[in-house]
């Protein structure tokens, strides 16, 4: 089985300053993994996915994510933060197959200080 | 991306009576829909998974009986919360995929039952 941990539940950043969300994941076979975003009362729109190839991953909004197979890390990251990044972040991994379930994280807060 | 419209946004509903949630792919057959419920800053938990045909594979301790799921075509699912009571209030979230990549959102549906 696989299953995803998101090490803070909350990260409160200063405006244009870099942050970086955490996401660990576990599973015996190979993933693909995935970042999502939430605003409040929507539904989840993908930030950016790792599907194969290469280790670093860029995404919409200025965000970029690196996948580290040893450490089994696909942390979240982007140099400079705006005030409309406030958001829930969602960190989640799914298995190679039509069939399976994606399984998320327990989702991070980010919230932007002006 | 690929667009996933879900219907309607908002409801409310008396107790006893029952809800239906459309979810539709706009521009792509979807070969797996997922249903999702949200609770106030939670995680998505997965009710149920249903390809297009055949019955859902709901998750455990979701009650068959009461969340109806239906699959009737590659663009359609439909979640009918039947006999609703105030519990069933929350936060449910559709998502689509077309292959074994990645899944797209709908907007999500806050019912509340009073």
């Amino acid at each position: 089985a696989q299953s995803v941990t998101q090490l803070d539940s909350q990260v409160p950043v200063f405006e244009e300053a870099p942050v970086e969300l955490r996401c660990n994941y576990s599973s015996s076979v190979s993933v693909y993994l995935f970042w999502y975003v939430q605003y409040p009362n929507q539904g989840l729109q993908l930030l950016l996915k790792y599907l194969s190839g290469s280790t670093l991953v860029k995404g919409i909004n200025g965000f970029e994510a690196e996948f580290n197979k040893s450490q089994t890390s696909f942390h979240l990251r982007k140099p400079s933060v705006h005030i409309s990044d406030t958001a829930e972040y969602f960190c989640a991994v799914s298995v190679h197959s039509s069939a399976s379930k994606i399984i998320f994280g327990s989702g991070t807060r980010l919230s932007i200080r002006p | 991306g690929a667009v996933v419209s879900q219907h309607p946004s908002r409801v409310i509903c008396k107790s006893g009576t029952s809800v239906k949630i459309e979810c539709r792919s706009l521009d792509f057959q979807a070969t797996t829909m997922f249903w999702y419920r949200q609770f106030p800053k939670q995680s998505l938990m997965l009710m149920a998974t249903s390809n297009e045909g055949s019955k859902a594979t709901y998750e455990q301790g979701v009650e068959k009986d009461k969340f109806l799921i239906n699959h009737a075509s590659l663009t359609l699912s439909t979640l009918t919360v039947t006999s609703a009571h105030p519990e069933d209030s929350s936060f449910y979230i559709c998502s689509a995929r077309q292959g074994s990549t990645e899944a797209f959102f709908g907007q999500g549906t806050r019912l509340t039952v009073v």
